[in-house]
């Protein structure tokens, strides 16, 4: 079975702050793609990271970044010195190789920041 | 590249009515998808296609049917509308399997 859970529903920080979004997931792929969308207060879904199983390799871009960790099936995502720019709901989606061409997406998360 | 888009951007049926959303993708992708996104529960698929002339079914494919009869189109068809399909809708699109799917900007549809 495929599954993504982001068990933070609603998450509020203070500007500048530090934020961390987490994301589990399930699958018996041995390969497998993990992604990360954010949808701001406009409504479209913005594409932020693609990663693969078998890079487990930490990255950053800019103020964001991304720790990924095969042993406890979690996929996390950080906003450093947040601003109220990243005020959106936050998605983080799943594909595997058994999945056909499916993605499953976690609820999402909803991170507001204050000013 | 306008990517994905999709028509209309709001409408409001009234119980038993049709409709269909179009969606247009202009990045030669292969594969199309619709969703529907509902308060607290993500993003559910609804039917995706493979390629032109192919369809299958998603997660939730009740009430819904699609059709590509072009590569670059996608069409999702509410036969007769129902409150249950008070939602937003969003069109996708990816070159394959695994590649990232981009979204279009959503259709807002009220059901009376």
């Amino acid at each position: 079975a495929q599954k993504v859970t982001q068990a933070q529903t609603e998450i509020s920080v203070v500007e500048k702050e530090d934020v961390t979004l987490d994301c589990v997931y399930e699958t018996r792929d041995t390969t497998y793609y993990l992604f990360w969308y954010k949808q701001p207060p406009s409504g479209e879904l913005v594409f932020l990271i693609r990663r693969n199983s078998f890079d487990e390799q930490n990255e950053i871009s800019g103020r964001y970044s991304w720790n990924f960790q095969k042993s406890t099936s979690s996929f996390n995502f950080t906003i450093t010195a947040s601003q109220v720019v990243d005020s959106a709901v936050y998605f983080c989606a799943l594909s595997g190789t058994n999945t056909g061409n499916q993605f499953y997406f976690g609820t999402g998360t909803s991170l507001t920041v204050i000013p | 590249n306008a990517g994905v888009t999709q028509t209309p951007k709001f409408r409001v049926l009234k119980t038993g009515q049709s409709m269909t959303l179009l969606c247009a993708q202009d990045m030669n992708h292969e594969y199309m998808y619709w969703y529907r996104q509902d308060p607290g529960m993500g993003l559910r698929l609804i039917h995706y296609s493979v390629g032109e002339g192919t369809t299958a079914k998603g997660e939730v494919p009740d009430g819904y049917n699609v059709s590509r009869l072009k590569k670059q189109n996608f069409l999702l068809g509410l036969e007769s509308a129902a409150p249950s399909q008070t939602s937003v809708y969003f069109c996708a699109s990816n070159r394959g399997n695994q590649e990232t799917q981009y979204f279009g900007p959503g259709t807002r549809l009220l059901v009376l």
